[in-house]
């Protein structure tokens, strides 16, 4: 079983709609969570950090749910500009606090 | 956000040669720094954790004498992709990791940077 999974897509959604993915993780001492986004040939950015309570930072909205292993990232009113691929993260405990990186999810919004 | 920077950020090289990458954090002293590759399509591989003064720490399958990593100061890592062959043809990616500790109520803040990769290719 991979270390983090996600669902590869691609999701082709028109602009304005609610897309939603979903990631799951196998290292229940896992200890930090993130969303980042990375457009076609660049390095990946950081989009949010996932927290227990749930976050949300404008149209994307993070949620974690510890006991299932599991993370979602909530798009709302999606853009043309949202069109990349998202990748969830996990970063485990340890010295070093290595980030073990799922396949990522691709997202294209059209108009 | 803090910068990291990496160079070049293309490279075109003829198999047998050797390719050195920068990378360096503009803005933080970074005691430790990532190495990453990623073939097209695929995610981001982990190759080897880069620490300030010492060894670097190499992920399962990537060959040491072939990827060297040097770390000499708190700004800078290398890379340098040796005898390099078609098959290293890459995104390389580094990242830095910028760790505070603040003042007296012990919060932490612990963030890694990327870099904006160095493509490789290998005629």
């Amino acid at each position: 079983r991979k270390e983090v999974e996600q669902d590869p897509g691609p999701f082709n959604v028109p602009e304005g709609a609610t897309v939603a993915f979903n990631c799951t993780y196998s290292n229940s001492a896992s200890q930090s969570f993130f969303w980042y986004r990375q457009d076609c040939r660049k390095e990946p950015k950081l989009l949010m950090s996932v927290y227990s309570s749930g976050n949300e930072d404008g149209r994307f909205t993070a949620q974690l749910n510890r006991a299932s292993q599991y993370i979602s990232l909530l798009i709302r009113d999606s853009k043309l500009s949202d069109s990349a691929t998202y990748l969830c993260v996990v970063q485990n405990a340890g010295n070093n606090r290595k980030l073990i990186w799922g396949l990522g999810t691709s997202l294209a919004v059209n108009p | 956000g803090a910068v990291v920077s990496q160079h070049p950020s293309r490279v075109i090289c003829k198999s047998g040669t050797s390719v050195k990458i920068e990378c360096r954090s503009l803005d933080f002293q970074a005691t430790t720094m990532f190495w990453y590759r990623q073939f097209p399509k695929k995610s981001l591989m982990l190759m080897a954790t880069s620490n300030e003064g010492s060894k670097a720490t190499y992920e399962q399958g990537v060959e040491k004498d072939k990827f060297l990593i040097n770390h000499a100061s708190l700004t800078l890592s290398t890379l340098t992709v040796t005898s390099a062959h078609p098959e290293d043809s890459s995104f390389y990616i580094c990242s830095a990791r910028d760790f505070r500790v603040g003042g007296t109520s012990g919060r932490f803040a612990d963030t890694q940077y990327f870099g904006p990769g160095t493509r490789l290719t290998v005629l």
